[in-house]
């Protein structure tokens, strides 16, 4: 199975920063990677999906990046909202493996 | 607008079975492809297993911790996926959830808790 690892595994940050987290596969997966939000008792919500592209009703604020091996996800200008878990999935081997997820708190 | 709605889940004793049901709607039911992913108390989000579109044969593929045990199957005279659930273990506890799955998952349920304990 592919295996995927984020980092940081947590991070503080304030209102209006910058954030990026990393997500990096075992083996190359092209831009199959996909991005989650997942808020303390509710149902994960789709980010970002090939890698770059915006969920429809995301706000522009969520940006992704990479292909490969390496990719980031970038929050411009955290909001009070933004603070919840993320984390990473690949699809490009139908055996789909998430990342262990990043916790973004105060 | 796409509705899944996870039932089924409880209190299991180890090396029981059990059957959780997503009734769907909004969305066309046999071109989709559908996955249940799980989340452990206090842990991260574990794909599970999915069972493809009839078009793309209709196959199930598993995740490795469940294979052999657990079995993906859809009505589509209901709008239902099914996941059966065999021999299960105290790890297999957590809340389920459907999603609808076009290779990333953009719709989910709101989860059902299956708590597997003696």
């Amino acid at each position: 199975d592919i295996q995927m690892t984020q980092s940081p595994s947590s991070l503080s940050a304030s209102v209006g920063d910058r954030v990026t987290i990393t997500c990096r596969a075992s083996q190359s997966i092209s831009t199959y990677l996909n991005w989650y939000q997942q808020r303390p008792g509710k149902a994960p919500k789709l980010l970002i999906y090939a890698a770059s592209s915006l969920q429809s009703g995301v706000p522009s604020r969520f940006s992704g990046s990479g292909s490969g091996t390496e990719f980031t996800l970038t929050i411009g200008s955290l909001q009070p909202e933004d603070f919840a878990t993320y984390y990473c999935q690949q699809s490009y081997s139908t055996l789909y493996t998430f990342g262990q997820g990043t916790k973004v708190e105060i | 607008e796409v509705h899944l709605v996870e039932s089924g889940g409880g209190l299991v004793k180890p090396g029981g079975s059990l059957r959780l049901s997503c009734a769907t709607s909004g969305f066309t039911f046999n071109n989709a492809w559908m996955s249940w992913v799980r989340q452990a108390p206090g842990k991260g989000l574990e794909w599970v297993g999915h069972i493809k579109s009839k078009t793309d044969g209709g196959t199930t593929d598993y995740a490795a911790p469940v294979r052999g045990r657990f079995t993906i199957s859809k009505d589509a005279a209901k709008n239902t996926v099914y996941l059966q659930m065999n021999s299960l273990k105290i790890e297999d506890t957590a809340v389920y959830y459907c999603t609808t799955d076009r290779r990333d998952f953009d719709y989910w349920g709101q989860g059902t808790l299956v708590t597997v304990s003696s």
